[in-house]
């Protein structure tokens, strides 16, 4: 168990629809990260919050937005969904926003497009 | 931009041998982290070990080992004694260190298979 919370672990919507995916950190880390694995593109960051403020943007689509809250979990929007955002969407945490630390990854979201 | 490049799909070995995976980067970098993540059938991504390119001395846990070669830019990992609980996708990373955040840039993955 890595501590970090993600729900739900499976959606399945329709497309043109929107969505929501929750992350809730390990306890007393500041950093969240979002990542999407597709058979596609592999695995890619989308984006990262830090305390509450973007830190770094990825390969994000404009129709993704995502925000950190002051308790610190972390919600990604998928809207306006195509059968191509069909993925596995994996949050992770960390202490810092920089250096060393290690990424604790969620179990991840399993979001199916029909 | 940083790129990752894991060159063997899958990877089959026999339960108690070694195997090795290729990983190989581009940067022009010189200080960032190697990571490699192990991703068995349950999805979930654990980091299995991870390198610091300012330090020479290859890390190791465990079972688990790398061969990081920086001129060449290469970060292998080694797992020895195979036990079929390692059976799953093993992802290399690289990490900037210069880069605003903190993000993992991700090869394609290899597919270990155990054979009992």
């Amino acid at each position: 168990d890595s501590g970090v919370t993600q729900t739900p672990k499976h959606l399945i919507t329709a497309t043109g629809q929107r969505v929501t995916l929750r992350c809730s950190p390990r306890s007393g880390d500041l950093s969240v990260y979002w990542y999407q694995q597709s058979l596609d593109q592999g695995l890619q960051f989308l984006i990262q919050y830090y305390n509450g403020e973007e830190r770094a943007k990825g390969n994000i689509l404009e129709r993704f937005s995502a925000q950190q809250f002051p308790d610190l979990h972390s919600e990604l929007n998928l809207s306006s969904l195509e059968l191509g955002d069909s993925a596995l969407y994996f949050c992770a945490s960390s202490v810092g926003g920089t250096g060393n630390q290690p990424q604790h990854f969620g179990d991840g979201t399993r979001l199916s497009i029909l | 931009a940083q790129t990752v490049t894991q060159s063997q799909p899958e990877m089959s070995v026999q339960e108690a041998e070694t195997v090795t995976l290729s990983c190989t980067y581009d940067t022009s970098e010189s200080d960032y982290y190697l990571f490699w993540y192990k991703q068995p059938p349950s999805r979930q991504m654990i980091l299995v070990i991870r390198q610091e390119a300012y330090k020479q001395q290859n890390a190791t846990e465990n079972r688990f080992s790398v061969n990081f070669q920086k001129a060449a830019k290469s970060f292998s990992l080694k797992i020895s004694d195979s036990q079929l609980g390692d059976a799953a996708m093993y992802f290399c990373a690289y990490r900037s260190l210069k880069a605003a955040g903190n993000k993992l840039t991700f090869g394609g993955g290899t597919r270990v298979l155990v054979k009992p």
